[in-house]
């Protein structure tokens, strides 16, 4: 049964200490997305990957956030430094999207609670 | 831009009711991807469906029912028969049909079902 998984499962931090959040996607799956949940925002896009490059990131604060995909089965998501703000549900999706259409279902991890205090 | 609108904040109804859960969208795109994922009380996303733009015939599964009407730009969620494990948060979300395929999400529906 494949599944994304990330890690950790909970991260409780104090503001300025850096984060790093790991996802792994499905097997043979092209594209990987992080996404943030919060109660006042909703789930908003951070960045997205396709064949581990990166295709959008607008939706991430540069100057503290970076995403990386150092292997196709491994993307991080970093903070540096972390804030009370950044405190959130993390998600990690995957996806096989290939050109014009056909498949397009999005995989999500159980994500990673943070907490800045 | 893409935009999804789920006005209805939170449904309760008591188990074996059916329940409608609205969506509408807008889109400039001519063909696109709509979806429904669930988010239990236990926090994952769960994938339900995918419905290509172009395809308008609703679907059934079990007792999950789906009704896009592109003419009104709505995606409508009905379960029939609902139990108390249905108990979740709704999502309705839009992605475009090539290109960039990340999920623009609606506010998201709370459903209690009451025993």
């Amino acid at each position: 049964d494949a599944r994304v998984t990330q890690t950790p499962r909970h991260k409780v931090t104090e503001m300025g200490q850096e984060v790093t959040m790991r996802c792994q996607p499905i097997l043979g799956h092209n594209t990987v997305f992080w996404y943030r949940q919060t109660m006042m925002q909703g789930l908003e896009l951070l960045a997205y990957f396709r064949n581990r490059a990166p295709l959008d990131d607008s939706g991430m604060p540069k100057d503290r956030f970076s995403a990386e995909m150092p292997d196709a089965t491994l993307a991080t998501l970093k903070i540096q430094p972390s804030e009370p703000r950044d405190s959130a549900v993390y998600f990690c999706a995957s996806g096989l999207v290939r050109l014009a259409g056909t498949n397009n279902e999005q995989f999500f991890g159980p994500g990673t609670r943070l907490t800045v205090l | 831009a893409q935009k999804v609108t789920q006005a209805q904040t939170e449904i309760s109804v008591v188990e074996k009711e059916d329940v409608t859960l609205d969506c509408v969208y807008e889109t400039r795109d001519t063909t696109y991807y709509l979806f429904w994922y669930k988010q239990p009380p236990s926090g994952e996303l769960v994938f339900l469906i995918r419905r290509n733009s172009f395809d308008e015939q609703n679907e059934i599964s079990g007792r999950y029912s789906w009704n896009f009407q592109k003419s009104t730009s709505s995606f409508n969620f009905t379960i029939t028969a609902s139990q108390v494990v249905d108990s979740a948060v709704y999502f309705c979300a839009l992605s475009a049909y090539t290109g960039r395929r990340a999920l623009t999400f609606g506010s998201g529906t709370r459903l209690q079902v009451q025993p």
